[in-house]
């Protein structure tokens, strides 16, 4: 079945640091891959997205690329604020399974 | 445009009772999706209701139920309460159609179950 494979966290960065959190995914076809965050006492919120290989999701100054060769999906922002200390979830969606599959989470932490 | 609204927000019950959370999707969305969060077995999948009928369904006992109304609004159950079954329970809304159905997910702030 799907699966996602998270970097473990948590990751402590100070401010203005460069960040990576890896993400890798197996699944058949060609699913839809998602970033997602989730703030202390709140939902899901949409990252970013990419729906086929080399796309390049953006959102906030994250970015992540849609790499099918490595079954990747990476997110990396180049100069981190103390605001972006959230968990963060790797997901894929595809269409076999009509459901989201989530990463473990990681949890990051920015000191200013 | 309202996003999803999940009431309650919070819930506290005792075990063997039953509880019901609701779901208001997007304004045009016809489809949701509900995930159970916890710190042992993370996000899993629940149910997806499209149109009133119930399209996925995940791995979990019978005791969990949902069904969806003709306005998109959705309510899910739980019935003879397990301390295990404390947990966040998110929601999740999307068009439900063509290749957007898994593009365009929006999740609820969640109900916060509590069994004691």
């Amino acid at each position: 079945g799907d699966s996602v494979t998270q970097m473990e966290g948590p990751v402590t960065l100070s401010e203005e640091a460069f960040l990576t959190i890896n993400c890798t995914y197996t699944a058949t076809g060609y699913p839809s891959l998602f970033w997602y965050v989730q703030y202390p006492g709140e939902g899901l919120q949409l990252l970013l997205k990419a729906t086929k290989a080399d796309d390049k999701g953006s959102n906030k100054g994250f970015e992540a690329t849609y790499r099918k060769e490595t079954t990747s999906f990476h997110l990396e922002k180049g100069s981190v604020q103390v605001s972006d200390s959230a968990v963060y979830f790797c997901a894929l969606f595809s269409g076999s399974a009509r459901q989201l599959t989530f990463g473990s989470g990681t949890q990051l932490t920015v000191l200013p | 445009k309202a996003g999803v609204t999940q009431t309650p927000r919070y819930l506290i019950k005792t075990r063997g009772q039953q509880v019901t959370l609701s779901c208001s999707p997007i304004s045009g969305h016809r489809s949701v999706s509900w995930y159970q969060q916890t710190p042992g077995q993370g996000l899993q999948f629940l149910f997806e209701y499209f149109s009133e009928t119930q399209r996925n369904k995940g791995n979990f006992p019978g005791r969990f139920s949902g069904r969806q109304f003709s306005n998109s609004r959705s309510e899910m159950n739980v019935s003879t309460l397990e301390l295990g079954d404390s947990a966040l329970y998110l929601c999740a809304s999307s068009l439900g159609t063509g290749r957007g159905f898994g593009t365009e997910a929006f999740f609820g702030q969640g109900t916060r179950l509590t069994v004691v």
